[in-house]
C-alpha cells in the first residue's frame, strides 16, 4: 500500500512569511509524529497525535509552530513568521496505534529553506 | 532524559570490509531500540529493531543485539557493499507514553569499490 506522503517536497520562503507543510499518513495508522532534521540539532521530535486525543506538543520549539490533524488522518504543520533557523527537513511519521514495538514509518520529508 | 550516543562519522570502508557502528543509550526502564537508515536523497527507513534484552535484530545482512548490561545496540555487518553507503541512525523509544523516537546524531558510512 501507499506509504507516508508529504508535500511540498521543497519549500523556499522569505523570512517572516508563514508556511504550511502537509502529511498524509498510512491509511489506518492512528498515531502521527512530526520531527525536524537540521544540521545543528540532528533529528528532534516536534509533536505527536494519537487518534482523537489531545496532541503532545512538548517538542515544539516556539509558539510560532502549530499543527493540526483533521479527521484523524491528514496533518498540517504551520510555521508562522519563519526565521532562518527554521530551515530544516521536516519529517512526518505514522504507526498503527496501540502497543507493539512502535515501528514508525517515515515520509520523504519537506525541505524548508528560509531566506 | 532519554538519550542516544553513536559514533561520529564518516566511517569510510572498502567493499567487503567488516562494519561496526557503536550506539549506546540512556533511558528509564527498558526501551525498544532501532536502527534507521537514510540513503542519499531518500527518507528514513527502518533497518532493524529489538524490543527486549538479548534480542538480536537483523535485516539485509546487518545485525544488532540489545545489550542491557552495557546499554548498547551496536550495528554490525560482515561484508559491506557500495550500496550500503548511507547515514545510519540509532534510536530508542520508551515502552510507555506516546513513544516518541529519540535519535542519535547519525553516522555516515561511505563504502568505496
Amino acid at each position: 500500500g501507499a506509504g507516508v506522503s508529504q508535500s511540498p517536497s521543497n519549500k523556499v520562503t522569505e523570512k517572516g512569511k508563514d508556511v504550511e507543510l502537509r502529511c498524509d499518513p498510512i491509511s489506518g495508522h492512528t498515531a502521527l509524529y512530526w520531527y525536524r532534521q537540521s544540521l545543528g540539532q540532528g533529528l528532534e521530535f516536534l509533536i505527536y497525535f494519537q487518534g482523537n486525543s489531545a496532541p503532545d506538543k512538548s517538542g515544539l520549539p516556539s509558539d510560532r509552530f502549530s499543527a493540526e490533524r483533521t479527521g484523524g488522518s491528514v496533518s498540517t504543520l504551520t510555521i508562522q513568521r519563519t526565521q532562518q533557523e527554521d530551515s530544516a527537513v521536516y519529517l512526518c511519521a505514522s504507526r498503527p496505534g496501540g502497543g507493539g514495538a512502535n515501528e514508525q514509518f517515515f515520509g520523504p520529508g519537506t525541505r524548508l529553506t528560509v531566506l | 532524559g532519554d538519550s542516544v550516543t553513536q559514533m561520529e562519522g564518516p566511517v569510510t570502508l572498502s567493499e567487503e570490509a567488516f562494519l561496526t557502528i557503536n550506539c549506546t543509550y540512556t533511558a528509564t526502564g527498558y526501551p525498544s531500540l532501532f536502527w534507521y537508515v537514510q540513503y542519499p536523497g531518500e527518507g528514513l527507513q527502518l533497518l532493524l529493531k529489538a524490543t527486549k534484552a538479548d534480542d538480536k535484530g537483523s535485516n539485509k545482512g546487518f545485525e544488532a543485539t540489545y545489550r542491557k548490561e552495557t546499554t548498547s545496540f551496536h550495528l554490525e555487518k560482515g561484508s559491506v557493499q557500495v550500496s550500503d553507503s548511507a547515514v545510519y541512525f540509532c534510536a530508542l523509544s520508551p515502552r510507555s507514553g506516546f513513544q516518541k523516537l529519540v535519535f542519535g546524531t547519525g553516522t555516515r558510512l561511505l563504502v568505496s569499490p
